[in-house]
């Protein structure tokens, strides 16, 4: 059953921790993004990665990081310098960057 | 700067009607457009992809237009069902060569309400 998978679906974290979102797609996609959704707002891309050990800041890099050691798997770290971190994060993934892109399920998080 | 605009923001309609969404964009030079729809608190189900070569693509009741000139995209949902209710964004992939155009840039979206 090929697909994007994102876990937590929900994560609480304190105000000055550090957090990592998971996303991992079995569908040999090279490409693969992370976005935030707010309310209201349309989609914002954080981080972009056209192949392994490769990525790209995207509009709202700031206090985030990510890394791209294997294929399948694309976590996004949101540091303590992300000064809004309460969101909806989405992952995708194409088969070449500008190719169709297809979405994980998401994480909702929450910053208190 | 590449924006994506989505008219109306917010659509009832009662079962059964044909419907059209709008999406414009300002700079014409696509590469793609996609259509996604979005059930709360999920993600995000790609319904039509439009190659900026192309003027229409069609899935059921579904059918996407693309006039690249006007910067226009249409979404147009044939006899409606509760089950459509969702909200429907389009983004817009630049088409340059210089290494932008893995880049979606998305509208706000549309909410679509089917009433029964």
């Amino acid at each position: 059953d090929g697909g994007i998978t994102q876990s937590p679906k929900y994560l609480f974290r304190k105000e000055g921790q550090n957090v990592t979102l998971s996303c991992e797609q079995n569908l040999n996609h090279d490409a693969m993004y992370w976005y935030r959704q707010d309310p209201g707002q349309g989609l914002r891309l954080i981080y972009y990665s056209q192949i392994v050990n490769d990525f790209q800041k995207g509009d709202i890099a700031e206090g985030y990081s990510v890394s791209r050691e294997k294929k399948e798997s694309f976590p996004l770290t949101v540091t303590s310098a992300q000064k809004n971190p309460t969101a909806f994060y989405l992952c995708a993934s194409s088969l070449q960057r500008e190719y169709e892109q297809y979405f994980g399920p998401g994480t909702r998080l929450t910053v208190t | 700067k590449q924006e994506v605009t989505q008219i109306p923001a917010a659509l009832s309609v009662p079962e059964g009607e044909n419907l059209v969404l709008n999406c414009s964009f300002t700079d014409s030079a696509i590469y793609n457009l996609q259509w996604f729809r979005q059930d709360p608190g999920k993600g995000l189900t790609s319904l039509l992809l439009i190659q900026s070569s192309q003027r229409e693509q069609t899935s059921g009741r579904l059918n996407a237009s693309l006039d690249k000139s006007s910067g226009r995209s249409t979404l147009y949902i044939a006899a409606s069902q509760p089950g459509d209710s969702a909200t429907y964004l389009c983004a817009v992939r630049l088409g340059n060569s210089g290494g932008s155009n893995y880049k979606l840039t998305f509208g706000k979206g549309t909410l679509l309400t089917v009433n029964p």
